[in-house]
């Protein structure tokens, strides 16, 4: 019930387009989902987060869409730039509780 | 500059060896939090300190021991080393005593050899 499952494991998009990733959760008591970004030598960095009583989050190029009732989120990336190649972390918390990671999606934009 | 400081960056030990890590959280937040790094594992959650008192405990081995002193630094030490204890160690804070928000360091790599 602790688990978060992110899909997929590494993504290569070409410059211009849509990066998805995609995550699932069990526990129906999470109540915070973030997305965290992670260049190579540094740690993950917090880009954008949304809380279940909102389907849609938008921040600039990224968006995170929420279905509650299918107990998924995802990340949107418009617009992709080789810039954003990183490893992106899906995540969720309980009450402020710790946070459960995803097991990370490797995104590579090609020029 | 995330705010957090991790000291050492890297760290170079043989098996069954001793190490600190040290972690400094950003200015006024009280929570530190500290992950495992690995290939296989992901980040996992290892241990939990709000103003000095321990709130949450993850899948941390008995080997491992960590504090939170009075200035709100935090050390994770990690005994009788193995091969597979090398990873990446992160540190994260926050203002409360909550997930909301962590921000992370940039991480101790620990190799065993």
């Amino acid at each position: 019930q602790q688990q978060v499952k992110q899909s997929p494991q590494s993504l290569i998009v070409q410059k211009g387009g849509i990066s998805i990733i995609n995550c699932a959760y069990e526990n129906t008591a999470f109540d915070y989902f973030p997305w965290y970004q992670q260049f190579p030598g540094k740690g993950p960095a917090l880009l954008i987060a949304i809380r279940p009583d909102v389907s849609e989050k938008k921040e600039g190029r990224f968006t995170i869409s929420f279905n509650k009732s299918a107990k998924q989120f995802s990340l949107h990336i418009m617009d992709s730039q080789p810039g954003d190649s990183a490893t992106y972390f899906c995540a969720a918390s309980k009450e402020g509780g710790k946070l459960i990671f995803g097991q990370g999606t490797e995104l590579s934009v090609k020029p | 500059d995330s705010g957090v400081t991790q000291t050492p960056k890297h760290l170079i030990t043989a098996t069954g060896q001793r190490v600190t890590l040290r972690c400094s959280p950003r200015s006024g937040d009280l929570s530190v939090y500290w992950y495992q790094q690995s290939l296989d594992q992901g980040l996992q959650f290892l241990i939990q300190y709000y103003n000095g008192e321990e709130r949450a405990k993850g899948n941390i081995l008995e080997r491992f021991s960590a504090q939170q002193f009075p200035d709100l630094h935090s050390e994770l030490n990690l005994s009788s080393l193995e091969l597979g204890d090398s990873a990446l160690y992160f540190c994260a804070s926050s203002a409360r005593n909550g997930g909301y928000g962590y921000t992370f360091g940039s991480g101790t790599r620990l190799t065993v050899v």
